[in-house]
């Protein structure tokens, strides 16, 4: 699995879009990106999967450049209740996710 | 329809005991996981089972013991509970092992030995 690197933490208030930031240098060219979500008491939800350029889907947007070495998980207009922590994990067929990182608390603010 | 769910959501216990959680996953998934959350937030895996077979066993003592009666259900009992098996214990579910499938976890079992 390839070593990820993203903030700690980041506040943003309600209604603001929020970028999240993850450095991935050592990326294989089978390796795709997943980030996962995390409430409080909850287990980790998927939220977004990508391997190239940008994917949206109802809840977020991906965009990874074209050399791949990072990826920007972007929450358009969050709410309180995007309050989490969302992690980033990268790898490819066969590497299950063996370690979740600390992933980045991401607090919203009314 | 909770997808994946297990059982107890809390376990308070002595050091010592031996002590069991559930889970079971609705999604058809062919292969299940245990992960555990520490204090420090890092979310390991623990177990892998595809299809009822072991497929990951990482380092983790021998007093834990996966048991898949069918590929919907992965249990895991632990012997002679210990004061550092307090942690959040998750189970997870994925549609095929060796493949970008994302997982589905479980909410989680907090377990606090005293």
């Amino acid at each position: 699995l390839a070593k990820t690197t993203q903030p700690i933490s980041m506040d943003s208030y309600e209604g603001q879009e929020v970028n999240i930031t993850c450095s991935h240098n050592n990326i294989a060219t089978n390796d795709y990106i997943t980030w996962y979500q995390q409430f409080p008491s909850q287990g980790p939800r998927f939220i977004i999967q990508g391997y190239k350029t940008k994917v949206t889907n109802e809840v977020a947007s991906l965009f990874i450049p074209a050399d791949r070495k990072s990826s920007t998980l972007s929450l358009p207009r969050v709410s309180l209740s995007d309050t989490a922590v969302y992690y980033c994990l990268v790898g490819d067929k066969g590497n299950t996710p063996l370690v979740f990182g600390k992933g980045t608390r991401l607090s919203v603010i009314a | 329809d909770t997808a994946v769910s297990q059982t107890p959501k809390y376990l308070v216990t002595q050091m010592g005991n031996d002590k069991s959680i559930k889970c079971e996953q609705n999604l058809g998934h062919d292969t299940m996981y245990w992960y555990k959350q520490d204090s420090k937030k890092f979310l390991k895996i623990m177990f892998s089972y595809n299809n009822k077979e072991l497929i990951i066993n990482e380092t983790v003592p021998n007093r834990f013991s996966p048991k898949s009666p069918d590929k919907a259900h992965l249990n895991l009992h632990i012997n002679s509970l210990e004061l550092g098996d307090s942690a959040v214990y998750f189970c997870a579910s994925s549609q095929e092992v060796n493949s970008v499938a994302p997982l589905h976890f479980g909410n989680g079992t907090r377990l606090t030995v005293t």
